[in-house]
């Protein structure tokens, strides 16, 4: 079974930073594509990231480009995000999700999501 | 960038009725656009990939329909559990995107 852990979130002034991890099984870990996706209180999903198998290659919304960073640790099946430089509108549940990645694309397994904080 | 249009935002229904969903595109996506459910306080999950494949475990009278920038979710016969937001995504390029969403009530 497809399992993907979030932690990490919490309360964090403005300015500040944050790292969320996602611990994966079930899967062979290192064969996948994997993302990070947020979603602000009543609001519609947003990609934030991707990040191909052997971490090669990384992908990411104008909105954190330059703040967060995507990374993987294939030996430990983790992936992480580096949130720099936070601001109030990064205030959301951020998502691990599982990325198939041959021809389609698409987002086929989620983690239950950990929420982040931006406020003073 | 491309842009993701759905319609209706919000539909109240029944158990049993039949419903669609419409998603429309800025620009042409072939057939790059997936469709997920989410219930409050729950993950995003996958339903339909490349506009008409159903992923595993998901209900036959889910389909999904469309190509180029007009695509379609249909719910045959609405069960209670089918109660919940729908959005359609885009992964024809980077930045993926996501419609704004439609909340599927009960009537």
């Amino acid at each position: 079974e497809v399992q993907l852990v979030e932690s990490g979130g919490g309360l964090v002034q403005p300015g500040g930073s944050l790292r969320l991890s996602c611990e994966a099984s079930g899967f062979t870990f290192s064969e996948y594509w994997m993302s990070w996706v947020r979603q602000a209180p009543g609001k519609a999903p947003e990609w934030v990231a991707n990040i191909y198998r052997d971490g090669s290659e990384e992908y990411y919304a104008d909105s954190v480009k330059g703040r967060f960073t995507i990374s993987r640790d294939n030996g430990n099946n983790v992936v992480y995000l580096q949130m720099n430089s936070l601001r109030a509108e990064d205030t959301a549940t951020y998502y691990c999700a599982r990325l198939w990645g041959e021809l389609l694309h698409y987002f086929d397994y989620w983690g239950q999501g950990t929420l982040v904080s931006v406020s003073s | 960038d491309i842009q993701l249009t759905q319609s209706p935002s919000s539909l109240s229904a029944s158990v049993g009725d039949r419903v669609t969903i419409t998603c429309r595109a800025s620009q042409t996506i072939v057939k790059y656009l997936n469709w997920y459910q989410q219930r409050p306080g729950k993950a995003p999950k996958l339903l339909i990939y490349g506009a008409t494949s159903l992923h595993s475990a998901v209900p036959s009278r889910f389909r999904g329909s469309g190509s180029g920038t007009e695509f379609t979710l249909t719910i045959s016969s609405l069960q209670f559990e089918d109660f919940a937001t729908y959005y359609c995504q885009q992964s024809s390029r980077v930045p993926y995107s996501f419609g704004q969403g439609t909340n599927v009530e009960i009537k």
